[in-house]
């Protein structure tokens, strides 16, 4: 079974340029997260998804991020514009979504973004 | 707001001796607590998840103790190998927060050959 994929791996951009990342969940799974892990930190979270409603954004800076899940399935999380701050590493996980957090999540590779 | 610690923060060991990473909550109601393994460039993997109503958790030479009271869950690493080496991350998912998991920063080991 694939495990949840992301791309590109690797980015760099210029400050004040967008940048999407893509995100494919294992298959059934319900429950799509994004976390942003800055460098000897643990990730935290940007958003979660149940199925294609965003349960929980409060973490997201809306003013420059946002993100979509189309169908239940894919999601893509776009920054614009990219800020010097925003450099770190952006994972994708997603867990089969079952009732009083008893699931386990499973984590992306993650893409590493370098704002110039 | 939960926040999670993890000491220390970098162990170097040689190979062969068993070790104890720890992981402290500041809130005791949890649904959850889940051990990760990082490796460099690399996504998390999932260890080993104790529900807040269990005590400990095994896998081969990992054993992932909690105590929801205080706050407090080791992670017990046997034999250890370089194979090892990676950084561990805790997570806990609180009663109150929904589904989101809160991480500590890590432990990065080394496992010296």
């Amino acid at each position: 079974e694939a495990g949840v994929v992301q791309s590109p791996r690797y980015k760099i951009i210029e400050k004040k340029q967008p940048v999407a990342f893509w995100c494919n969940p294992i298959s059934g799974h319900n429950t799509l997260y994004w976390y942003l892990q800055n460098l000897g930190q643990g990730p935290e979270l940007l958003i979660r998804y149940e199925n294609e409603e965003a349960v929980d954004d409060s973490q997201l800076p809306k003013d420059r991020f946002s993100a979509e899940r189309l169908k239940g399935v894919d999601s893509t999380l776009k920054i614009q514009p990219a800020e010097l701050g925003d450099s770190a590493v952006y994972l994708c996980a997603s867990s089969i979504g079952t009732s009083g957090g008893t699931d386990t999540q499973y984590f992306g590779p993650g893409t590493r973004l370098t704002v110039l | 707001k939960q926040e999670v610690t993890q000491i220390p923060a970098a162990l170097s060991v040689p190979e062969g001796e068993n070790l104890v990473l720890n992981c402290s909550f500041t809130d005791s109601a949890i649904y959850n607590l889940q051990w990760f393994r990082q490796d460099p460039g690399k996504g998390l993997t999932s260890l080993l998840l104790i529900q807040s109503s269990q005590r400990e958790q095994t896998s081969g030479r990992l054993n992932a103790s909690l105590d929801k009271s205080s706050g407090r869950s080791t992670l017990y690493i046997a034999a250890s190998q370089p194979g090892d080496s990676a950084t561990y991350l805790c997570a806990v998912r609180p009663e109150n927060y929904g589904q989101n998991f809160v991480f500590g920063p890590g432990t990065r080991l080394s496992v010296l050959p």
